[in-house]
């Protein structure tokens, strides 16, 4: 069964720092590999879809990369601010026919202090 | 860009009563999905569905049943609301899976 782990739990940096978040998964079959965000009591805003062809997506200040066959994605956020506090949660696709159920990581919780 | 509506940011239901929890997409998906989500354990699927009328179980639907009469709309159902069914409840919708899923803003759902 397919396992998603997101190390650190919470992180805390400075204004203006580069940071990059973490997100492993135990089996490479994978169909693709979503990042999100999550507010305070709200839904999942998806940020970026990467394909298990690609090796990476860019979305103005966020790069997410992804190695299959190490099981690893990271997202790069740069130039943090105040505004990037949230908690980011990673979710893959498995790649067997038929099945759309996503697997999520527990998230990793980000404040950016001004 | 798609949309999902989740009907209630907030709901307050007491123990027993039967409670409904709706869901309407507006870009013609397929694939609809009910999760909840609870401090620690993260997002954990309950139901969903792959067409109309079409249901199938996830990881944890005893107490659940689900209901899709129409594409566009999947209501999560709570026969008997209990305390320990108070949670974040979300849903999702996704048109194939190479697309991405797409989320509601979430239900805040109590039960005292």
């Amino acid at each position: 069964k397919q396992e998603v782990t997101q190390i650190p739990a919470a992180l805390s940096v400075p204004e203006g720092e580069n940071l990059v978040l973490n997100c492993s998964f135990t089996d490479s079959a994978i169909y693709n590999l979503q990042w999100f965000r999550q507010d305070p009591g709200k839904g999942l805003t998806s940020l970026l879809l990467i394909q298990s062809s690609q090796r990476e997506q860019t979305s103005g200040r966020l790069n997410a990369s992804l190695d299959k066959s190490s099981g690893r994605s990271t997202l790069y956020i740069a130039a943090s601010q105040p505004g990037d506090s949230a908690t980011y949660l990673c979710a893959v696709a498995p790649a067997g026919a038929g099945s759309y159920q996503l697997t999520f990581g527990k998230g990793t919780k980000l404040s950016v202090i001004p | 860009d798609v949309k999902v509506t989740q009907s209630s940011r907030y709901l307050v239901k007491r123990t027993g009563e039967k409670v409904f929890l709706e869901c309407v997409q507006d870009m013609d998906h397929e694939n609809m999905f009910w999760y909840r989500q609870d401090p620690g354990l993260g997002l954990r699927l309950i139901y969903f569905s792959y067409d109309v009328k079409m249901k199938e179980k996830g990881d944890i639907p005893e107490g659940y049943s689900v209901s899709r009469e129409k594409k566009e709309r999947f209501s999560l159902i709570l026969e008997s609301a209990s305390t320990n069914q108070t949670s974040m409840y979300l849903c999702a919708s996704s048109i194939n899976r190479g697309r991405g899923y797409t989320f509601g803003s979430g239900t805040r759902l109590t039960v005292v």
